[in-house]
């Protein structure tokens, strides 16, 4: 089974920051990753698929990266909006696994 | 609008079972393959299970595999997922969710996702 590995597990920045979030994968998985939003109390949202195509209605501050087994999820300029737990997950291959998630909060 | 409405959670003791169902709405149910998704009080996703658009491949995370089963009935647009054999560890948020698909292209990775229904194993 592939394991998907994500770093920092929890991160703290101001307004306007760049903000990288990465994901390893235990083996490769090509563009096979998609990236979650989980803002506070709610569902899931899809951000990101194939590794770096944004999803419809997502602001374009979002953007991915990478392929074989590392990923990057960078938000360009942080909004206070932005508040949330961030998954990757690996669809190349089941069991279909997310990452442990990574708490975004602003300063 | 596309739709996802699960039900059957609820409180169940330890060794016990439930059947989830999700209804869904405003899509081509049968073109597209289902999961569930759960969330453990303050923790973070785990994938469930899947199963393919025709219902004959199901997938299984290998913390549930031989105690849950997942099927779904195109006629009636709802994925079902039994739960057997529940653990307190089994306590979670279960979300039903669509797989992505597009020009002839389908994966399991998902875009649209259900509120949620409600599992707790406790004695």
């Amino acid at each position: 089974d592939i394991q998907m590995t994500q770093s920092p597990s929890s991160l703290s920045a101001s307004v306007g920051d760049r903000v990288t979030i990465t994901c390893r994968a235990s083996q490769g998985i090509s563009s096979y990753l998609a990236w979650y939003q989980q803002k506070p109390g709610k569902v899931p949202k899809l951000l990101i698929y194939a590794a770096s195509t944004l999803q419809s209605g997502v602001p374009s501050r979002f953007s991915g990266s990478g392929s074989g087994t590392d990923f990057t999820l960078t938000i360009s300029s942080l909004q206070p909006e932005d508040v949330a737990a961030y998954y990757c997950q690996n669809y190349y291959s089941a069991p279909y696994s997310f990452g442990l998630g990574t708490k975004l909060e602003v300063k | 609008e596309v739709q996802l409405v699960e039900s059957g959670g609820g409180l169940v003791q330890p060794g016990g079972s439930l059947r989830l169902s999700c209804a869904a709405s405003g899509f081509t149910f049968s073109s597209y393959s289902m999961s569930w998704v759960r969330q453990a009080p303050g923790k973070g996703l785990e994938w469930v299970s899947a199963i393919s658009d025709s219902g004959l491949t199901p997938y299984y995370a290998d913390s549930v595999k031989g105690r849950f089963t997942i099927s779904r009935d195109n006629s009636e647009n709802t994925v079902f997922l039994q739960l057997k054999s529940l653990r307190p560890e089994d306590t979670a948020i279960y979300y039903c969710a669509k797989g992505w698909g597009s020009r002839g292209y389908y994966y399991y990775f998902m875009d649209v996702w259900g509120k949620g229904t409600t599992v707790a194993v406790s004695s």
